[in-house]
């Protein structure tokens, strides 16, 4: 199995330009999780998903859109890119109640 | 006052040494405790889990928790060069499965 897979690994933006970030997991979980960490500053919650067609907002959501359409996919739509996006950004899925969570390897964006 | 406090480091100790890595929080509402390791530029795995007070153990890990103090701890015995990484503490409630509050992370290096 290959977990959580994030594409792309790396990438740059212009302000003002958007773009969408990859997410999707094949364990059959059916929450999934978008956080973003910012140096020393740990993880924050930006939206999660209980189930394909529910999402919720985290802690900073503030710029960001998400949306479910399948269990697999959980893909994190940024409208008008702002440096204040700079961040690594982390998507996690996992089974339910208080199991495991599970991370990808993470997007590393920078907006200039 | 953050939610949940941890010192950033870093940390830099000699192989085979004991690490005590510690976390403070505010909510005492928070039942469930995780400490994550994080390689440079991967995402975070899960290390140790707890619920509630008391003392977890798994191999060269101990995971601590005490909820009258709000602190929790993570002890590593016999430190190794491959524990250098970044360790970040998590928490949340009943019920809120991935919705994690983290620490800001310790980074630890191990020298040989």
């Amino acid at each position: 199995n290959a977990g959580v897979t994030q594409t792309p690994k790396f990438r740059i933006l212009k302000i003002g330009q958007s773009m969408t970030l990859q997410c999707t997991q094949d364990m059959n979980h059916n929450y999934m999780y978008w956080y973003r960490q910012d140096p020393g500053m740990g993880l924050k919650l930006i939206y999660y998903s209980v189930g394909a067609g529910i999402t919720d907002k985290g802690e900073v959501p503030n710029g960001y859109n998400v949306s479910r359409s399948t269990t697999e996919d959980f893909p994190l739509r940024l409208e008008l890119a702002a440096p204040s996006q700079t961040s690594v950004y982390f998507c996690a899925s996992h089974q339910g109640g208080n199991e495991k969570l599970f991370f990808g390897s993470g997007t590393q964006l920078s907006v200039l | 006052q953050k939610e949940v406090e941890q010192d950033p480091g870093p940390l830099s100790v000699p192989e085979g040494a004991i690490v005590s890595l510690n976390c403070t929080y505010s909510n005492s509402a928070f039942q469930y405790f995780m400490w994550y390791r994080q390689y440079s530029r991967k995402g975070p795995e899960l290390l140790m889990y707890t619920y509630s007070s008391g003392n977890k153990e798994d191999g060269r890990f101990t995971a601590q928790v005490d909820k009258s103090s709000k602190y929790i701890s993570l002890f590593i015995r016999d430190s190794q060069p491959s524990d250098s990484a970044t360790y970040l503490c998590a928490m949340t409630t009943y019920n809120q499965g991935g919705k994690l509050i983290f620490g800001q992370g310790t980074e630890l290096s191990v020298k040989p």
